[in-house]
Order: structure tokens, then sequence, then C-alpha cells
């Protein structure tokens, strides 16, 4: 099972862009990497999901190298509303296999 | 719309107790998972399913059993509830058509064991 390593804490501004990277070195094959968004008091909630090279969504990019050994979501200009845990999963959830969450990373964001 | 139903949103009850805490999916998902959340610790995974009467252990299953009789309904069980038990537990599905790829989560428990 593909381990993910990022960072606890973030701290920015609004405006600003924010790039979250996520380190997983023993990713497999059929692998997928999703990024989950979670406010207190309630579940996380999907982002954005990619297999190689750059994904874009309407509120966020991942950009995944070619080794797949990390990603980097990027959030452009953030907003108040974007403090939250940002957390970054890897595996197939088709797989029936278990899906192990990191620890997350807050991100700050301040006016 | 996708919908992750647990049952209830907070639950106190006593130690040694047996707790049922109850998941049901209207996405006719094949897999899903308890988790349990604390501060610091991010989503430890203690049990999931991918398919009716099937179960696997996760991270912490130590405590907990779980019962999927049908499918869209995944049952944790706290045998004897203790006080390092309380937390906020999450249950998640993923699967089908619709879903692939994604984890969608319910509200949320939040158990106290006093």
């Amino acid at each position: 099972l593909a381990k993910t390593t990022q960072p606890i804490s973030m701290d920015s501004y609004e405006g600003q862009e924010v790039n979250i990277t996520c380190s997983h070195n023993n990713i497999a094959t059929n692998d997928y990497i999703t990024w989950y968004q979670q406010f207190p008091s309630q579940g996380p909630r999907f982002i954005i999901q990619g297999y190689k090279t750059k994904v874009t969504n309407e509120v966020a990019s991942l950009f995944i190298p070619a080794d797949r050994k990390s990603s980097t979501l990027s959030l452009p200009r953030v907003s108040l509303s974007d403090t939250a845990v940002y957390y970054c999963l890897v595996g197939d959830p088709q797989a029936g296999t278990a899906l192990i969450f990191g620890k997350g990373t807050t991100l700050s964001v301040s006016s | 719309d996708v919908k992750v139903t647990q049952s209830s949103r907070y639950l106190v009850k006593r130690t040694g107790e047996k707790v049922f805490l109850e998941c049901v999916q209207d996405m006719d998902h094949e897999n899903m998972f308890w988790y349990r959340q604390d501060p610091g610790l991010g989503l430890r995974l203690i049990y999931f399913s991918y398919d009716v009467k099937m179960k696997e252990k996760g991270d912490i299953p130590e405590g907990y059993s779980v019962s999927r009789e049908k499918k869209e309904r995944f049952s944790l069980i706290l045998e004897s509830a203790s006080t390092n038990q309380t937390s906020m537990y999450l249950c998640a599905s993923t699967g089908g058509a619709g879903g692939r790829g994604k984890l969608f989560f319910g509200s949320g428990t939040q158990l106290s064991v006093l």
C-alpha cells in the first residue's frame, strides 16, 4: 500500500496560488492519486483525481510527474473559504483494497 | 445526488456498552469503509468491505467488528465501548460507474464514551 507524506501545515493569503505537494514513492501501477478537502465537523469531499501528467477542473489542478512518485495540488487564488485540511490519497478505489489516508495538510488562508 | 447517511450525528455511550454505528449508501457501491478521526492523527482505516458479507481489517481493527448483510448498509460495532474509542467516525463508499475513483463520505458520528 502506497504511503503518502505531506506537509503538516501551510499558510497563505487571499488571492495567492497555493501548491501542496504529496510524496508517494511506492505508488503501484494501478494506483490513482486523489485529493480531498475537509472542513471541521464534516466528512472529506473529493477535489480532483489523476493518474499521470496534469488534470484541471473548476477548482484545482493536479500535477503528476512522469515517475508518479509525487503529486502537487494547485489551488489558484485562494480565499478564506479554502481554509481546510487537504488529504492526498493513493490507491485504486475500484480494486477492493484498503484506502489509507495520510495525516493531511492544514491550509490556513488569511486576509 | 449521491448520499452516504450515518445514523447518528452525536452519540453518548457508557463504558462497556455495545455500540452500533450504521451507514447506508444509495449509490449501489461495492466498497464501503469505516474510518475514525482524532485530532492530529488524520483518518485511520478501521475496516472495509468490498462486497456483501465480505470484510477486511484496516490499520486499527482492535476493539471493533463490522457487518455487511446488504450491499447498501455497513455497520460498525463496538463490542464493549471504552473511553479510548471516543472519536469521530466516518463512513465512506466508492464504486459503480458513476462513482469510480471517488470516495463519498457521510457527515460523521461523534461518539463519546463516558
